[in-house]
């Protein structure tokens, strides 16, 4: 059911600058915030950014989020070694009333 | 600190009914909107459904006939009930805490696999 498109994979090298999108909808993410979740391997998913470009306590200053239209993205700076997870971008959906979730993007740290 | 914890079976039969527990520390149920996510062995999130201090409950369309998510103030734990269970329905099941209507879950449970298998 990801009505959220995101890549499949992503990757770079330590210290790169990675970018992750993530396209919706009218009723998605043109109208609602965008969340996004680290999930490293073997653990439950982590939130990583909120109201679409907002950090929780805690979360280093690399990871940026924005929004545009119907489309989002997380954006990794600096990447890290430890950085290497699998990201979501997440949205309710007035249309379906349901929290959305994207399909997901595993990132690779060569 | 908030906590979650899932309890349950780890195997149910096809057919049969999933049943699974989250119990919140560290913070009150009675606020917040509380919600169960499912994510199948090597796939993707599905939002479940969430259930509110009052019992106020709103679950995923595609899911909907299946499942009730309801809430034991009492003792700070809500609960998930998914009938008619198939092998698509082998995840790991997590509870989440949330804001709705939105997608922000700001405190997880650390999960619980639960396999459909006779």
């Amino acid at each position: 059911q990801s009505v959220l498109t995101q890549p499949p994979s992503a990757s770079g090298t330590p210290g790169q600058r990675v970018i992750i999108s993530c396209s919706g909808s009218s009723s998605s993410i043109g109208s609602n915030y965008v969340y996004w979740y680290q999930q490293l391997p073997g653990t439950a998913p982590k939130l990583l950014i909120y109201r679409n470009n907002q950090r929780p306590s805690g979360v280093p200053d690399r990871f940026s989020g924005s929004k545009s239209g119907t489309s989002a993205s997380l954006a990794i700076s600096g990447l890290r070694s430890e950085d290497e997870a699998d990201y979501y971008c997440a949205a309710w959906d007035d249309s379906l009333s349901v929290s959305l979730f994207g399909g997901g993007t595993k990132l690779t740290v060569l | 600190q908030v906590q979650l914890q899932e309890s349950g079976p780890g195997q149910v039969k096809p057919s049969e009914t999933l049943s699974l527990t989250c119990t919140v520390s560290g913070g009150s149920i009675s606020s917040y909107y509380w919600s169960w996510i499912r994510q199948s062995p090597g796939k993707g999130l599905e939002w479940i459904g969430y259930v509110d201090y009052s019992g106020t409950s709103n679950y995923n369309p595609s899911l909907k006939s299946r499942v009730t998510i309801s809430v034991d103030t009492s003792t700070n734990q809500f609960s998930l009930k998914l009938s008619s269970v198939t092998a698509a329905d082998t995840a790991v099941y997590y509870c989440a805490r949330g804001l709705v209507p939105t997608a922000r879950f700001d405190y997880w449970g650390q999960g619980t696999l639960v396999t459909v298998s006779s």
